[in-house]
């Protein structure tokens, strides 16, 4: 079945204490990109990348890190988690970055006290 | 800023009360805009692309058209089952913005039988 799987899907850590969210995608979708969900603001961008070793910054990118080695994978690493991060991520992916709709995962919750 | 913005926040129908949704965008030179569904718990699921003014597309009780400055999700004779956010994302023009996606903060429509 083709998907975008996220994990995990809930998440409650403490500030400071560094954390993954992975991302994989069974598509061979070149382009993934990661998204925070908060009420009121909608759905925004933090990180995007075109192809493998190729990432850029979304509208929000502070306070995240990305890489892609790999085609499939595209892992969002919170090094320092502050309260500010808690909120509901999205991973996404697209076959073109442009003209072709996201599939995106089911979603992280993430919980930072 | 490029900006994106949809209205109503949040919509109230009967069952069979049709009624439309805007989108509306300050992208300069639009590559494309995407509908996308969002049920609670799940992320995000793709309805339409449209890229030029004048262009409609239609699925079931749909139906999305766009302008030069905006986009409308038309809702034939709503069911309950309709009932969900629905989520307009722009694309932004070629150069350094290229990959990036703008998202409106959603329409949260109930429909009622």
């Amino acid at each position: 079945e083709a998907q975008v799987t996220q994990n995990p899907r809930y998440l409650i850590t403490v500030t400071g204490k560094k954390l993954t969210v992975t991302c994989s995608q069974n598509m061979n979708h070149e382009y993934m990109s990661w998204y925070r969900q908060d009420p009121g603001l909608g759905l925004r961008q933090i990180y995007y990348s075109m192809n493998v070793e190729v990432t850029d910054k979304g509208d929000v990118p502070e306070g995240y890190k990305v890489s892609r080695k790999e085609k499939r994978n595209f892992p969002l690493i919170l090094e320092s988690p502050s309260p500010n991060q808690t909120s509901l991520y999205f991973c996404a992916s697209s076959l073109r970055p442009v003209s072709s709709p996201l599939h995106f995962g089911n979603g992280t919750r993430l919980t930072v006290t | 800023e490029d900006q994106v913005t949809q209205s109503p926040e949040a919509l109230r129908l009967q069952e069979g009360e049709s009624s439309s949704l805007n989108c509306s965008y300050t992208v300069s030179g639009l590559r494309g805009l995407f509908w996308y569904r969002q049920d609670p718990g799940k992320g995000p699921e793709f309805l339409f692309t449209l890229y030029s003014a004048g262009e409609e597309k239609e699925k079931e009780r749909l139906k999305a058209t766009l302008t030069k400055k905006e986009s409308f999700l038309h809702i034939t004779a709503p069911k309950p089952e309709d009932s969900a956010t629905y989520l307009c994302a722009v694309t932004h023009p070629g150069g350094t913005s290229y990959g990036k996606l703008t998202f409106g903060q959603g329409t949260i429509l109930t429909v009622h039988p």
